[in-house]
Parts: structure tokens; C-alpha cells; sequence
């Protein structure tokens, strides 16, 4: 079936700092694929998402590119505030039998300290 | 437009007794998903309604049940509750279905059971 693959963490960076969140997924066909991020206490939202190969999508200084090659979908983002402390989530959509089936990663939480 | 709506935000029940939960989407969003999210096993797939049909669900004993109402609101319902039913649950809407949309989640109904 299909599969997200993500660090569990915690990962902490100092307040600047460069961020990496790697994401590798498993699908039959051509899934879109998206980030959510959880605040303490909240729901998950949408960050970002890309729905083929190669797109980038982008939001608030993070991004992530599809890169089918090599099923991935890493996070990046260039310079980290403490505001971003939170639990990152991979997902992928499938469309299946007229439905779409999604499937999160176990979720990254990010601890960034002044 | 307001935002996806869940009461109640937290509940304490005893073991063996039932629970309900509601979930109001988004308005226009035919779609309502639900999550169980716990520490340990990350965010799961309960089900997912749209048009007040199950289209999907997921790895759940029968004891975990849902339905949606003519106007998109869902509930679900745990009967006789245990211990591990103690979970945060996000209900989620989307416009329709399709791969390429995401979903908008609730801030969650926290379940404890005792």
C-alpha cells in the first residue's frame, strides 16, 4: 500500500539555522503530495503542497519540490524562527476508485530555540 | 468563511461507555474526514464521508462508526470505549474529492478515557 517516510525527531535548531525535513513516499501512480504543519494545541494546517512531478510548491518561506525520481518531497526552509516550532506532517493523496485516499507520515517535531 | 468546527474540544469518559463527536466543515465542502492522533502511532485514518455516503475507511474496529447529515455535518461515534481509544480526533473537509485538494482540519476533540 502506499507509505510516507519521515524523521520522527525532535529535531532542534538554533533560531537562523537552515532546516531540512526529509519525506519519501511509496504509491502506485502519481500522488499529490502535500506538508501540514501542527501547532501546539491546534489542528494541522495546510503549508504547501505540489500535485505533479518537478512543481514546487512554497508558503511562508518553506518549500518543497516532487521529485519522482527519487520519490521525495523534502522541506526546506533557509532560516528558522522560534515561531516555527511546531509538528510537521507529510502527506500523500491518492485517487482511488473515485475517492482519494490520503496518507500522513508519523510527523517531525521541530524545536527551534533562540 | 469560518473554519472547520468540532465539539466538544475535550471529553472525559469511563471505560465501556460511548461516546459521540461533531464536526461542522467548512461551508460548500462536501467531504468530512476524521483522524485519530495519538503519541505513538502518529495520525490514522478513521473514514471518510462525503454526499452522507462512506466512500473510504479505514483500519478500525466496529466500534468506531461515523455518518453525515444532508448538510455535510458529521459525527462519529466510539462504543464501548477502552483504554486505547484515548486519542486526539481531527475531523477534516474538502471541497470534493479528488487527490489534488487538501483538506482543512478542525482543532480537534480530545478523548480521554479513564
Amino acid at each position: 500500500g502506499d507509505s510516507v517516510t519521515q524523521m520522527e525527531g525532535p529535531v532542534t535548531l538554533s533560531e537562523e539555522a537552515f532546516l531540512t525535513i526529509n519525506c519519501t513516499y511509496t504509491a502506485t501512480g502519481y500522488p499529490s503530495l502535500f506538508w501540514y504543519v501542527q501547532y501546539p494545541g491546534e489542528g494541522l494546517q495546510l503549508l504547501l503542497k505540489a500535485t505533479k512531478a518537478d512543481d514546487k510548491g512554497s508558503n511562508k518561506g518553506f518549500e518543497a519540490t516532487y521529485r519522482k525520481e527519487t520519490t521525495s518531497f523534502h522541506l526546506e526552509k533557509g532560516s528558522v524562527q522560534v515561531s516555527d516550532s511546531a509538528v510537521y506532517f507529510c502527506a500523500l493523496t491518492m485517487d482511488s476508485g473515485g475517492y482519494q485516499k490520503v496518507t500522513f507520515g508519523i510527523g517531525t517535531k521541530l524545536q527551534v530555540i533562540p | 468563511k469560518a473554519g472547520v468546527t468540532q465539539t466538544p474540544r475535550y471529553l472525559i469518559k469511563t471505560r465501556g461507555q460511548q461516546v459521540t463527536l461533531s464536526c461542522s466543515p467548512i461551508s460548500g465542502h462536501r467531504s468530512v474526514s476524521w483522524y485519530q492522533q495519538t503519541p505513538g502511532q502518529g495520525l490514522q485514518f478513521l473514514f471518510e464521508y462525503f454526499s452522507e455516503t462512506q466512500r473510504n475507511k479505514g483500519n478500525f474496529p466496529g466500534r468506531f462508526s461515523g455518518r453525515q447529515f444532508s448538510n455535510s455535518r458529521s459525527e462519529m461515534n466510539v462504543s464501548t470505549l477502552e483504554l486505547g481509544d484515548s486519542a486526539l480526533y481531527l475531523c477534516a473537509s474538502s471541497p470534493r474529492g479528488g487527490s489534488a485538494y487538501e483538506q482543512y482540519f478542525g482543532p480537534g476533540t480530545r478523548l480521554t478515557v479513564t
